[in-house]
């Protein structure tokens, strides 16, 4: 079956440590997305990717960083400077030549500080 | 501009009942709005979804209506279920997707 595969499912973070979550989509879709899920507030966009070797800045990209080296891959990661990482934190993609397409989502790693 | 308010924060129906769940918006480029549901632990998913030139969209149990010109449109679930209960999400996009900030939906059975 084709989806978006997010791991680890849980992680911890200790002080002054950086954390890569993985995302991985068998879907072929070209775009893929990094939010930030806090209570209340909705999904709030960190990166995205639209195509291998680019990606922009969302709305809270401080603190964090990411990759897209291959089309199926987009790691995020938590760097030391992101001073309140605990979230809840989402993967999404979607086709880009099909508008009607609607992003699909993983099932998302909770992070949490030590 | 890029906002999309979305109420109630929460709500709590008996089953069988008819929740309602309202969005705003303001920037008319939005071309596409989606609303997804959420389990806890588990990602959004694709409820349904109406693009601005129809006024109203059914799928199953879950409705959605749009009034374009007060900028506003909402989901209706009918004959509403305790197997409904989730977090709802309203979203609107131009080049990107704008979500709302959910609706916690309690149907009581």
């Amino acid at each position: 079956d084709g989806g978006i595969t997010q791991s680890p499912k849980y992680l911890f973070r200790k002080e002054g440590q950086n954390v890569t979550l993985s995302c991985e989509q068998n879907l072929n879709h070209d775009a893929m997305y990094w939010y930030r899920q806090d209570p209340g507030q909705g999904l709030r966009l960190i990166y995205y990717s639209q195509i291998v070797n680019d990606f922009q800045k969302g709305d809270i990209a401080e603190g964090y960083s990411v990759s897209r080296e291959k089309k199926e891959s987009f790691p995020l990661t938590v760097t030391s400077a992101q001073k309140n990482p605990t979230a809840f934190y989402l993967c999404a993609s979607t086709p880009l030549r099909d508008s009607n397409q609607p992003q699909h989502f993983g099932d998302g790693t909770r992070l949490s500080i030590l | 501009q890029q906002q999309v308010k979305q109420s109630p924060q929460s709500l709590i129906v008996q089953k069988g009942g008819i929740p309602i769940i309202n969005c705003a918006y303001e920037n008319t480029a939005f071309d596409y709005f989606p609303w997804y549901q959420q389990f806890p632990g588990k990602g959004p998913a694709l409820l349904i979804a109406i693009r601005p030139d129809v006024s109203e969209k059914k799928e199953g149990r879950f409705t959605i209506s749009f009034n374009k010109s007060a900028k506003q449109f909402s989901l209706h679930i009918m004959d509403s279920q305790p197997g409904d209960s989730a977090t709802y999400f309203c979203a609107a996009r131009w080049d990107k997707l704008v979500f709302g900030a959910g609706t916690i939906l309690r149907v009581k059975s």
